[in-house]
Protein backbone atom coordinates (compact mmCIF):
# COMPACT_ATOMS: atom_id res chain seq x y z
CA UNK A 1 0.00 0.00 0.00
CA UNK A 2 1.04 3.49 -0.51
CA UNK A 3 2.32 5.19 2.47
CA UNK A 4 1.43 8.84 2.89
CA UNK A 5 2.86 11.02 5.29
CA UNK A 6 2.18 14.52 6.23
CA UNK A 7 4.33 17.51 7.86
CA UNK A 8 3.82 19.20 10.16
CA UNK A 9 1.72 17.01 12.57
CA UNK A 10 0.32 20.39 13.97
CA UNK A 11 0.94 23.74 13.90
CA UNK A 12 0.13 27.12 15.27
CA UNK A 13 -1.04 29.96 13.62
CA UNK A 14 -2.95 33.75 14.09
CA UNK A 15 -5.87 34.81 11.44
CA UNK A 16 -4.33 36.23 8.35
CA UNK A 17 -1.19 34.25 8.56
CA UNK A 18 -0.73 31.67 5.53
CA UNK A 19 0.38 28.47 6.25
CA UNK A 20 1.51 25.50 4.51
CA UNK A 21 1.11 21.40 4.78
CA UNK A 22 3.17 19.50 2.82
CA UNK A 23 1.86 15.54 1.83
CA UNK A 24 4.33 12.98 0.43
CA UNK A 25 3.30 9.62 -1.22
CA UNK A 26 5.85 6.66 -0.99
CA UNK A 27 5.55 6.07 -4.77
CA UNK A 28 4.24 8.30 -7.39
CA UNK A 29 0.77 9.14 -7.58
CA UNK A 30 0.90 11.32 -10.68
CA UNK A 31 -1.32 14.17 -9.36
CA UNK A 32 -3.90 11.67 -8.20
CA UNK A 33 -4.46 13.59 -4.37
CA UNK A 34 -7.10 15.21 -2.58
CA UNK A 35 -6.88 17.10 0.55
CA UNK A 36 -9.64 17.37 3.42
CA UNK A 37 -10.78 19.70 6.16
CA UNK A 38 -12.43 18.21 9.36
CA UNK A 39 -13.37 20.69 11.76
CA UNK A 40 -13.80 19.50 15.46
CA UNK A 41 -17.19 17.11 15.70
CA UNK A 42 -17.61 17.41 11.64
CA UNK A 43 -17.16 14.95 8.84
CA UNK A 44 -14.54 15.66 6.29
CA UNK A 45 -14.97 18.25 3.25
CA UNK A 46 -13.10 17.75 0.54
CA UNK A 47 -11.30 21.39 -0.72
CA UNK A 48 -9.41 20.08 -3.17
CA UNK A 49 -9.41 17.11 -5.82
CA UNK A 50 -6.27 16.28 -8.72
CA UNK A 51 -3.56 18.03 -6.27
CA UNK A 52 -4.32 21.50 -7.62
CA UNK A 53 -8.77 21.51 -8.57
CA UNK A 54 -10.73 23.69 -6.21
CA UNK A 55 -13.73 22.04 -5.00
CA UNK A 56 -16.71 23.86 -5.78
CA UNK A 57 -17.76 26.56 -3.02
CA UNK A 58 -14.62 26.28 -1.78
CA UNK A 59 -12.63 29.73 -1.26
CA UNK A 60 -9.53 30.53 -3.29
CA UNK A 61 -7.41 31.34 -0.52
CA UNK A 62 -6.41 27.58 -0.70
CA UNK A 63 -4.28 26.38 -3.19
CA UNK A 64 -2.73 22.87 -4.06
CA UNK A 65 -0.15 22.11 -6.03
CA UNK A 66 2.45 19.35 -6.59
CA UNK A 67 2.47 15.89 -8.49
CA UNK A 68 4.50 12.65 -8.32
CA UNK A 69 5.27 12.45 -4.59
CA UNK A 70 5.48 15.95 -3.27
CA UNK A 71 2.29 17.90 -2.68
CA UNK A 72 1.52 21.27 -0.58
CA UNK A 73 -1.93 22.67 0.57
CA UNK A 74 -1.52 26.19 1.38
CA UNK A 75 -3.93 28.59 3.11
CA UNK A 76 -3.48 32.26 2.32
CA UNK A 77 -5.35 34.68 4.95
CA UNK A 78 -6.00 32.14 7.40
CA UNK A 79 -9.91 33.22 8.90
CA UNK A 80 -11.06 31.72 12.22
CA UNK A 81 -13.12 28.63 10.41
CA UNK A 82 -10.14 27.83 8.89
CA UNK A 83 -8.75 26.44 12.29
CA UNK A 84 -8.73 22.61 11.94
CA UNK A 85 -7.45 19.27 10.73
CA UNK A 86 -6.50 18.71 7.28
CA UNK A 87 -5.99 15.24 5.19
CA UNK A 88 -4.54 14.40 2.42
CA UNK A 89 -5.81 11.22 0.31
CA UNK A 90 -4.58 9.44 -2.61
CA UNK A 91 -6.59 8.75 -5.51
CA UNK A 92 -4.48 6.59 -7.40
CA UNK A 93 -5.07 3.19 -6.38
CA UNK A 94 -6.66 0.80 -3.92
CA UNK A 95 -6.02 0.51 -0.93
CA UNK A 96 -7.07 3.97 -0.75
CA UNK A 97 -4.92 5.76 2.05
CA UNK A 98 -4.83 8.73 3.69
CA UNK A 99 -1.76 11.03 6.00
CA UNK A 100 -2.30 10.93 9.18
CA UNK A 101 -3.70 14.46 9.26
CA UNK A 102 -2.39 18.14 10.12
CA UNK A 103 -3.72 20.17 12.92
CA UNK A 104 -4.00 24.06 12.61
CA UNK A 105 -4.20 25.69 15.93
CA UNK A 106 -4.78 29.08 16.82
CA UNK A 107 -1.58 30.62 18.44
CA UNK B 1 -28.91 18.51 -2.17
CA UNK B 2 -27.05 15.27 -1.67
CA UNK B 3 -27.59 13.81 1.48
CA UNK B 4 -26.13 10.59 3.13
CA UNK B 5 -27.78 9.50 6.17
CA UNK B 6 -26.07 6.67 8.04
CA UNK B 7 -27.48 4.08 10.57
CA UNK B 8 -26.91 0.76 12.53
CA UNK B 9 -23.81 1.76 14.48
CA UNK B 10 -24.28 0.99 18.34
CA UNK B 11 -22.36 -1.50 20.83
CA UNK B 12 -21.39 -4.54 19.90
CA UNK B 13 -19.34 -6.83 21.86
CA UNK B 14 -16.05 -8.69 20.46
CA UNK B 15 -16.47 -11.62 18.05
CA UNK B 16 -20.14 -10.07 17.50
CA UNK B 17 -21.37 -8.66 13.98
CA UNK B 18 -23.44 -5.70 12.86
CA UNK B 19 -24.83 -4.04 9.98
CA UNK B 20 -24.63 -0.54 8.72
CA UNK B 21 -26.76 1.21 6.65
CA UNK B 22 -26.72 4.33 4.68
CA UNK B 23 -29.81 6.31 2.79
CA UNK B 24 -28.72 8.36 0.08
CA UNK B 25 -30.98 11.26 -1.82
CA UNK B 26 -30.94 14.18 -4.14
CA UNK B 27 -28.76 12.08 -7.10
CA UNK B 28 -28.92 9.38 -9.51
CA UNK B 29 -27.40 6.92 -7.00
CA UNK B 30 -26.73 3.89 -9.30
CA UNK B 31 -24.28 6.36 -11.35
CA UNK B 32 -21.79 6.67 -8.36
CA UNK B 33 -18.81 4.81 -6.86
CA UNK B 34 -19.33 4.40 -2.88
CA UNK B 35 -17.00 4.24 -0.06
CA UNK B 36 -17.00 3.34 3.66
CA UNK B 37 -14.57 6.05 5.81
CA UNK B 38 -13.74 5.14 9.07
CA UNK B 39 -12.17 7.43 12.56
CA UNK B 40 -11.09 6.03 15.44
CA UNK B 41 -12.12 7.81 18.30
CA UNK B 42 -9.32 11.22 18.92
CA UNK B 43 -7.51 9.07 15.72
CA UNK B 44 -7.35 9.75 11.43
CA UNK B 45 -8.95 8.83 9.03
CA UNK B 46 -8.77 5.31 7.51
CA UNK B 47 -10.26 4.23 4.07
CA UNK B 48 -12.53 0.59 4.79
CA UNK B 49 -14.19 -0.46 1.48
CA UNK B 50 -15.93 0.65 -1.99
CA UNK B 51 -17.80 -0.68 -4.60
CA UNK B 52 -19.04 0.41 -7.71
CA UNK B 53 -22.02 1.99 -9.20
CA UNK B 54 -23.56 -1.26 -10.91
CA UNK B 55 -21.80 -3.44 -7.89
CA UNK B 56 -19.24 -5.33 -9.86
CA UNK B 57 -16.27 -4.01 -8.03
CA UNK B 58 -15.52 -3.88 -4.87
CA UNK B 59 -12.31 -3.35 -2.60
CA UNK B 60 -11.73 -4.10 1.54
CA UNK B 61 -8.67 -2.50 3.48
CA UNK B 62 -6.36 -5.26 4.53
CA UNK B 63 -7.74 -4.77 7.94
CA UNK B 64 -11.31 -5.71 7.54
CA UNK B 65 -11.01 -8.13 4.23
CA UNK B 66 -12.66 -11.24 4.89
CA UNK B 67 -14.78 -9.95 7.88
CA UNK B 68 -16.56 -6.51 6.33
CA UNK B 69 -18.76 -7.33 3.31
CA UNK B 70 -19.83 -4.01 1.02
CA UNK B 71 -23.15 -4.02 -0.76
CA UNK B 72 -25.68 -1.65 -2.31
CA UNK B 73 -29.29 -1.61 -3.56
CA UNK B 74 -29.58 0.49 -5.72
CA UNK B 75 -33.88 0.43 -6.02
CA UNK B 76 -33.86 1.39 -2.53
CA UNK B 77 -30.84 4.15 -2.68
CA UNK B 78 -29.29 2.11 -0.40
CA UNK B 79 -25.12 1.71 0.20
CA UNK B 80 -24.85 -1.44 3.44
CA UNK B 81 -21.88 -2.54 5.07
CA UNK B 82 -21.66 -6.05 7.10
CA UNK B 83 -19.77 -6.23 9.94
CA UNK B 84 -18.62 -9.68 11.39
CA UNK B 85 -15.91 -10.83 13.63
CA UNK B 86 -15.32 -7.09 14.86
CA UNK B 87 -12.59 -6.42 17.28
CA UNK B 88 -11.67 -3.61 19.30
CA UNK B 89 -10.12 -1.85 16.94
CA UNK B 90 -13.18 -2.00 14.69
CA UNK B 91 -14.29 0.95 16.96
CA UNK B 92 -14.88 4.37 15.35
CA UNK B 93 -17.48 6.18 13.73
CA UNK B 94 -18.10 4.84 10.33
CA UNK B 95 -18.96 7.58 7.45
CA UNK B 96 -21.04 6.73 4.00
CA UNK B 97 -18.55 9.01 1.22
CA UNK B 98 -19.81 9.53 -2.44
CA UNK B 99 -16.92 9.81 -5.11
CA UNK B 100 -16.94 12.59 -7.29
CA UNK B 101 -16.57 11.36 -10.48
CA UNK B 102 -17.88 7.76 -11.92
CA UNK B 103 -13.96 6.07 -12.67
CA UNK B 104 -13.44 4.82 -9.11
CA UNK B 105 -9.97 6.59 -8.94
CA UNK B 106 -12.36 10.50 -8.07
CA UNK B 107 -11.65 12.44 -4.87
CA UNK B 108 -14.71 11.99 -1.93
CA UNK B 109 -17.07 14.73 -2.43
CA UNK B 110 -19.88 14.11 -0.09
CA UNK B 111 -19.91 12.62 3.56
CA UNK B 112 -22.52 11.60 5.73
CA UNK B 113 -22.43 12.52 9.38
CA UNK B 114 -20.97 8.50 10.54
CA UNK B 115 -22.46 5.81 12.54
CA UNK B 116 -20.91 5.24 15.70
CA UNK B 117 -19.54 1.52 16.64
CA UNK B 118 -18.48 0.57 19.88
CA UNK B 119 -16.80 -3.12 20.10
CA UNK B 120 -16.48 -3.42 23.52
CA UNK B 121 -17.14 -6.30 26.35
Amino acid sequence: AIQMTQSPSSLSASVGDTVTITCRASQGIRYELGWYQQRPGKAPELLISSASTLHSGVPSRFFGSGSGTDFTLTISGLQPEDFATYYCLQDYNYPRTFGPGTKVEVK
Amino acid sequence: QVQLVESGGGLVKPGGSLRLSCAASGFTFSDYYMSWIRQAPGKGLEWVSYISGDGSIIHYADSVKGRFSVSRDNSKNSLSLQMNSLRGEDSALYYCVREAGHSGYDALDHWGQGTLVTVSS
